[in-house]
């Protein structure tokens, strides 16, 4: 089994400001990780995921994440955020040896962009 | 490319009435999901199905949630008598395959209040 602790369940930062968003798992498994955005109103939609190799990874929108398996962590980071970035956000992973995709997520960091 | 479409958007319903949740997965995909995310938490899966086959229910409550998927497209997900529990939002997605390095992609969610 598996879990995910998103440390902070909101962020305000200002427009242009660096933002990151705090993600550690535990698992008994080896897993992959994703982090998910969800815009209001909308559903997730993929940001970025670490499968294998560069631990460093990036995704759309300007993020990236870094994995670190000696701590567990699977931090998301942009240098600069857009009042766009407004939305919340989900860390997930997924059990390598288990069939099937099944996501088990956090439980969200809503991000606040002020102007 | 049509998104994953789900009706309807809103439900409001009193509790033990029955309701009803519909799915059209993008078009090919062979997988299809059911998650039920409840207001601050993150999303949690019921039911992946793999074509008409059911991949894993294990965190479906079987004694008042059903789900199908006749002929591997459409999906439908119900709840016989609901809880105020229940309230939450029901999010389908649907990938190519159920393998990991195929993107689930989200519909924007049925939204059940049970009062």
């Amino acid at each position: 089994a598996q879990s995910v602790t998103q440390l902070d369940s909101q962020v305000p930062v200002f427009e242009e400001a660096p933002v990151e968003l705090r993600c550690n798992y535990s698992s008994s498994v080896s897993v992959y990780l994703f982090w998910y955005v969800q815009y209001p109103n909308q559903g997730l939609q993929l940001l970025l995921k670490y499968l294998s190799g560069s631990t460093l990874v990036k995704g759309i929108n300007g993020f990236e994440a870094e994995f670190n398996k000696s701590q567990t962590s699977f931090h998301l980071r942009k240098p600069s955020v857009h009042i766009s970035d407004t939305a919340e956000y989900f860390c997930a992973v997924s059990d390598r040896e288990a069939a099937g995709n099944k996501l088990t997520f956090g439980g969200g960091t809503r991000v606040l962009v002020k102007p | 490319e049509a998104g994953v479409a789900q009706s309807p958007r809103y439900k409001i319903i009193e509790k033990r009435q029955s309701v009803a949740f519909w799915c059209n997965p993008i078009s090919g995909h062979a997988t299809l999901y059911w998650y039920q995310q409840i207001l601050g938490q993150g999303p949690k899966l019921l039911i992946q199905f793999q074509n008409n086959g059911v991949v894993d229910d294990s965190q479906l409550p079987k004694d008042r949630f059903s789900a199908e998927r006749l002929k591997g497209v459409d999906s439908t997900l119900k709840i016989q008598p609901a809880k105020l529990e229940d309230s939450a939002v029901y999010l389908c997605a649907s990938s190519v395959t159920g393998q990991v390095n195929t993107e689930a992609f989200f519909g924007q969610g049925t939204r059940l209040t049970v009062v």
